[in-house]
């Protein structure tokens, strides 16, 4: 097994510039999540889905979309990149959500 | 305020002590509690769940106190690999939205 895999690892972009943070995780789980990670903030979650076609916000979702079209893959879109979202994007998984998330090797992401 | 609170630490133990963190909670309607791992740029890890009624895994003890609203983490005998960044996390029941503090980091010292 895979697990949960991010790409790209590392990404720069330019101001205004749009991208999609790809994630897929092997593990037929059903629960999966986005957290980006700022140095004294800790991670904070972006958006989060229950299953296939449902999807909610968390804690900080402006400037970013996600959909979940298929158990495995939940991609995070950057509509039009800022310095502030510089940050280290990680995606998580979980087969059910009180047993703990599995998370991905994260996605470095450097917005200029 | 923070949703979950941790003391940023760091915390500088020398091999073989033992010490403990503790993580305070606010909303009252959180339900599950964990504990994770995680080294210099890596991606978190977990290291244990935490029941009301506490539980150990190996030299980690980790409890729960839902009165005072906090959870604690308790490690024996350190040893130089346990130096890491650890994390508490909360989660309110039927929403699986996974609160995380900003960790508590820990240096074992040789």
């Amino acid at each position: 097994n895979a697990g949960v895999t991010q790409t790209p690892k590392f990404q720069v972009l330019k101001t205004g510039q749009s991208m999609t943070l790809q994630c897929a995780q092997d593990m037929n789980h059903e629960y999966m999540s986005w957290y980006r990670q700022d140095p004294g903030m800790g991670l904070r979650l972006i958006h989060y889905s229950v299953g296939a076609g449902i999807t909610d916000q968390g804690e900080v979702p402006n400037g970013y979309n996600v959909s979940r079209s298929t158990t495995e893959d939940f991609p995070l879109r950057l509509l039009s990149a800022a310095p502030s979202q510089t940050s280290v994007y990680f995606c998580a998984s979980s087969y059910e959500g009180t047993r703990g998330y599995t998370f991905g090797s994260g996605t470095r992401l450097t917005v200029v | 305020r923070k949703e979950v609170e941790q003391d940023p630490g760091p915390f500088n133990v020398p091999e073989g002590a033992t010490v403990a963190f503790n993580c305070t909670y606010s909303n009252s309607a959180s339900q599950s509690f964990f504990w994770y791992r995680q080294d210099c740029r890596k991606e978190p890890k977990l290291l244990m769940s935490v029941y009301s009624s506490g539980n150990e895994d190996g030299r980690f003890t980790a409890q729960l106190n839902r009165a005072s609203q906090y959870i604690s983490l308790l490690i024996r005998d350190s040893k130089l690999s346990d130096s890491a960044t650890y994390l508490c996390v909360s989660t309110t029941s039927g929403t699986y939205k996974y609160i995380f503090g900003t960790g508590t980091r820990l240096k074992v010292l040789a």
